[in-house]
């Protein structure tokens, strides 16, 4: 079965720091992976997608994030951090030939002036 | 273009009561969602539609949930009656068709408190 596990669920990092948010998945067959963000009081908006094109995909804002295979993994970063960048964002899995996601459990970033 | 449009924004019931969300794609989505997100959650996707057919309703709780998509385009979803851990953020999403890697747009939500 399909699942996503983030790790941490708030990161706190300083402005102009590196932002990371970990994500690694659990699939049986190579999935979709997407990163969504959603800030307070409004829906989740896509920020990047990996389809099995190039394994690092760059997404809006200046974020991006790197399918790595042998890691299971699909890490978000950012090489600088914004103040605007303070929300929660998710990861979600998808299985090819499914048709829904599955979201993790988010990860609540706070970015201290 | 326009968004996927929610109403209501916020809602409190009492528990037993009934309540209903209204959702609208975006003009020529045929896919539409909905999940629910309970607080410290993720989404958690009740039931899908392509057109005005059922996908997915696997989770959607049919003893009090129900939801339908007239004509392909709005869609309601209702709750009867409502429980105290149905408290929620109700998120409708639309997408122009079942290949999932064209990504969801997601409406704002309807916020549901059940006290």
């Amino acid at each position: 079965a399909q699942s996503v596990t983030q790790l941490g669920s708030h990161v706190s990092v300083s402005e102009g720091a590196l932002v990371l948010l970990r994500c690694n998945y659990s699939s049986s067959v190579p999935p979709y992976l997407f990163w969504y963000v959603q800030y307070p009081n409004q829906g989740l908006q896509l920020l990047l997608k990996y389809t099995s094109a190039a394994t690092l995909v760059k997404g809006i804002n200046g974020f991006e994030a790197e399918f790595k295979k042998s890691e299971t993994s699909f890490h978000l970063t950012k090489p600088s951090a914004h103040m605007s960048d303070a929300a929660e964002y998710f990861c979600a899995v998808s299985e090819r030939g499914t048709y829904k996601y599955i979201f993790g459990t988010g990860t609540r970033l706070k970015v201290l002036a | 273009e326009a968004g996927v449009a929610q109403s209501p924004r916020y809602k409190i019931i009492e528990k037993r009561q009934s309540v209903a969300f209204w959702c609208n794609p975006i003009s020529g989505h045929a896919t539409l969602y909905w999940y629910q997100q309970i607080l410290g959650q993720g989404p958690k996707l009740l039931i899908q539609f392509q057109n005005n057919g059922v996908v997915d309703d696997s989770q959607l709780p049919k003893d009090r949930f129900s939801a339908e998509r007239l004509k392909g385009v709005d869609s309601t979803l209702k709750i009867q009656p409502a429980k105290l851990e149905d408290s929620a953020v109700y998120l409708c999403a639309s997408s122009l068709g079942l290949e999932i890697s064209y990504g969801y747009t997601f409406g704002s939500g309807t916020r549901l408190t059940v006290v």
